[in-house]
């Protein structure tokens, strides 16, 4: 099974500051790992899939880097709404794993 | 435009069963893995279950090992529904359960999800 660990576990910054989200496989998920955003209430939606790939309709601030057992996703200038849970997750092999999550909070 | 659309949550009691259902439309339900995600109030993502015919003639089901012997994942393409029969439930399978449509022609690439649907189990 691959473990995903994300890290930070909180991400506390202003709106316009850039994130940058880290997701560490234990051993390679080629390039097979995407990227959820999910809000309280809500179901997950899919923001970047194959590391670097953009989902329809997901703004080109949200962007996606990495191979193999270190990615890394990457929110150019925080908006409002982009404050939430990210997850990242693995599709190389089954059984599909999720890491723990990041929050993004407002400082 | 894809639509999916779960029941069958509810409070049950521990060691009884449930079936979950999602229906499904705007897209060839058939011919799309379709998965199963849950998550414990409070908690991250956790993968429950796959069906998928990519690169078969017949469909292949995957199992997390946590619901492994206890949850059946099946599919009705004449009427374009998954399922989840979920069996001997316990307290930890109490958690919001996430009906997910992969990208076709792939796997695990989750690229639409239901709202969910909440199952408690408790006596």
């Amino acid at each position: 099974e691959i473990v995903l660990t994300q890290s930070p576990a909180t991400l506390s910054l202003s709106p316009g500051e850039r994130a940058t989200l880290s997701c560490r496989a234990s051993q390679s998920a080629r390039s097979y790992l995407a990227w959820y955003q999910q809000k309280p209430g809500q179901a997950p939606r899919l923001l970047i899939y194959d590391t670097s790939n953009r989902a329809t309709g997901i703004p080109a601030r949200f962007s996606g880097s990495g191979s193999g057992t270190d990615f890394t996703l990457t929110i150019s200038s925080l908006e409002p709404e982009d404050f939430a849970v990210y997850y990242c997750q693995q599709r190389s092999n089954w059984p599909l794993t999720f890491g723990g999550g990041t929050r993004v909070e407002i400082k | 435009e894809v639509q999916l659309l779960e029941s069958g949550g509810g409070l049950v009691q521990p060691g009884g069963s449930l079936r979950l259902s999602c229906a499904a439309s705007g897209f060839t339900f058939s011919s799309n893995a379709m998965s199963w995600v849950r998550q414990a109030p409070g908690k991250g993502l956790e993968w429950v279950s796959s069906i998928t015919n990519i690169g078969s003639t017949s469909d292949n089901t995957y199992y997390a090992d946590s619901v492994k012997g206890r949850f059946t994942i099946s599919r009705d393409n004449s009427k374009n529904t998954l399922y989840l029969q979920m069996n001997s439930l316990r307290a930890e399978d109490t958690a919001v359960y996430y009906c997910a449509k992969a990208r076709e022609g792939t796997n695990g690439l989750l690229e639409y999800w239901r709202q969910g649907t909440l199952v408690t189990v408790s006596s």
